[in-house]
């Protein structure tokens, strides 16, 4: 069964700061894809990134950068130079192939960012 | 493109009375439909995936017959929540999956609070 950890629960940084969201994860796959997805207060889910279990490389696409390393199992994610607009709830998620593949989510960390 | 609506966007009811929340792809055919539901400062989770044209799969723990899915179109999948009692109050979800996605595309819908007195 798959499995997501994020066992930081709440982080409060102050603007500018650097924030990393752990993320944990366990699968019996070699296949899988794993995600970022920001919550801000609306509720609307917004896709941060995707990355599949055979692209080890880390991502950079601005203030954001992902860390993905298979041998302990995470995909960490970093915010640099946090703003206030970054406050919201950030889910990690894990997806393994199949017709019907479903997403498990991780239970979320919610950042406040103050300024 | 890829837009997934959702209607209503709130919606406060009775207990014992049923609610259907639609979920609509705008731009493009959706062969899957998923459904999560999330409870205040908790995750999302998933109730259930539908296909169009065939009979929705439930999670385990989810009931069928009072969380009723149709998904009768490519472009359409309604959730249907029977006799409501105030536990089912939650935040609804649903995405979408195109006809032409990878199966590890999901597109999202911004979501139904449903508040039940």
């Amino acid at each position: 069964a798959q499995k997501v950890t994020q066992a930081q629960t709440e982080i409060s940084v102050v603007e500018k700061e650097d924030v990393t969201l752990d993320c944990v994860y366990e699968t019996r796959d070699t296949t899988y894809y794993l995600f970022w997805y920001k919550q801000p207060p609306s509720g609307e889910l917004v896709f941060l990134i995707r990355r599949n279990s055979f692209d080890e490389q880390n991502e950079i696409s601005g203030r954001y950068s992902w860390n993905f390393q298979k041998s302990t199992s995470s995909f960490n994610f970093t915010i640099t130079a946090s703003q206030v607009v970054d406050s919201a709830v950030y889910f990690c998620a894990l997806m393994e192939p199949g017709a019907n593949s479903k997403l498990t989510f991780g239970k979320g960390i919610t950042l406040s960012v103050r300024p | 493109g890829a837009v997934v609506s959702q209607h209503p966007s709130w919606v406060i009811c009775k207990s014992g009375t049923s609610v259907k929340i639609e979920c609509r792809s705008l731009d493009f055919q959706a062969t899957t439909m998923f459904w999560y539901r999330q409870f205040p400062k908790q995750s999302l989770m998933l109730m259930a995936t539908s296909n169009e044209g065939s009979k929705a799969t439930y999670e385990q723990g989810v009931e069928k017959d009072k969380f009723l899915i149709n998904h009768a179109s490519l472009t359409l999948s309604t959730l249907t929540v029977t006799s409501a009692h105030p536990e089912d109050s939650s935040f609804y979800i649903c995405s979408a999956r195109g006809i032409y996605s990878s199966y590890n595309e999901q597109f999202f819908g911004p979501g139904t609070r449903l508040t039940v007195l």
